[in-house]
């Protein structure tokens, strides 16, 4: 099982949709949990962030975990053209301290 | 102004030639990180360092090399053994404890030919 898996993509909305992300992760006790967007032939930039159980909401973007379900999840709310990227999960710590682990990317595209 | 600094940001090899991907940052961070990064692929670890001296390897360290000497430092040797370098790689960095993210270099773009 891959330490952290998102789904299957890509995945395509119309501007001003919903965007929903997923991603389920292997190792219980990973602390913390990050999204980044990265465009092409760019660097990851981060997004969001989320350490607790329940929803982290920042303008457009709400992450939400659930750990009893080792789920993570990101939503875009009124998607734009420019949200155009792929997106990762990463999940940081558990039985490696300190260890930054990527999911493979799901590719989103927002079309007008 | 601080940052994490990769170099070159493009670099071709010969094969069979060993070639070293350099990362520097001036964030006074603890934790480094290289990333290898394939078309349409997330990104694979390839060894991390908490600290100046000591580093673990990654999920996919067969081929690499690092150092640690010096806090601001963490030098990536792409090896001869490494038998499909070419690849987009990724520096980060990150201040450990705490739930704190990490910060990325511009990345090197490794061709071999």
């Amino acid at each position: 099982q891959k330490e952290v898996e998102q789904n299957s993509g890509p995945l395509s909305v119309p501007e001003g949709a919903i965007a929903s992300l997923n991603c389920t992760y292997s190792d219980r006790g990973s602390q913390s949990f990050f999204w980044y967007r990265q465009y092409s032939g760019k660097s990851p930039e981060l997004i969001m962030s989320i350490y607790s159980n329940g929803d982290k909401e920042d303008g457009r973007f709400t992450a939400q975990l659930n750990k009893a379900s080792q789920y993570v999840s990101l939503l875009i709310r009124d998607s734009q053209p420019s949200d155009s990227a792929t997106y990762l999960c990463v999940k940081m710590g558990g039985t490696s301290y300190g260890k930054l682990t990527f999911g493979q990317g799901t590719i989103l595209t927002v079309h007008p | 102004d601080g940052g994490i600094t990769q170099s070159p940001k493009y670099l071709f090899r010969k094969e069979g030639q060993n070639v070293t991907l350099s990362c520097e940052q001036n964030l006074n961070h603890d934790a480094m990180y290289w990333y290898r990064q394939d078309p349409g692929q997330g990104l694979r670890l390839i060894y991390y360092s908490q600290i100046v001296n000591d580093f673990q390897k990654g999920d996919i360290a067969e081929g690499y090399s690092v150092s640690r000497e010096k806090k601001e430092s963490f030098p990536l040797t792409v090896t001869s053994a490494q038998k499909n370098p070419t690849a987009f790689y990724l520096c980060a960095s990150r201040i450990t404890g705490g739930n704190t993210e990490a910060f990325f270099g511009q990345g090197t773009r490794l061709t071999v030919v």
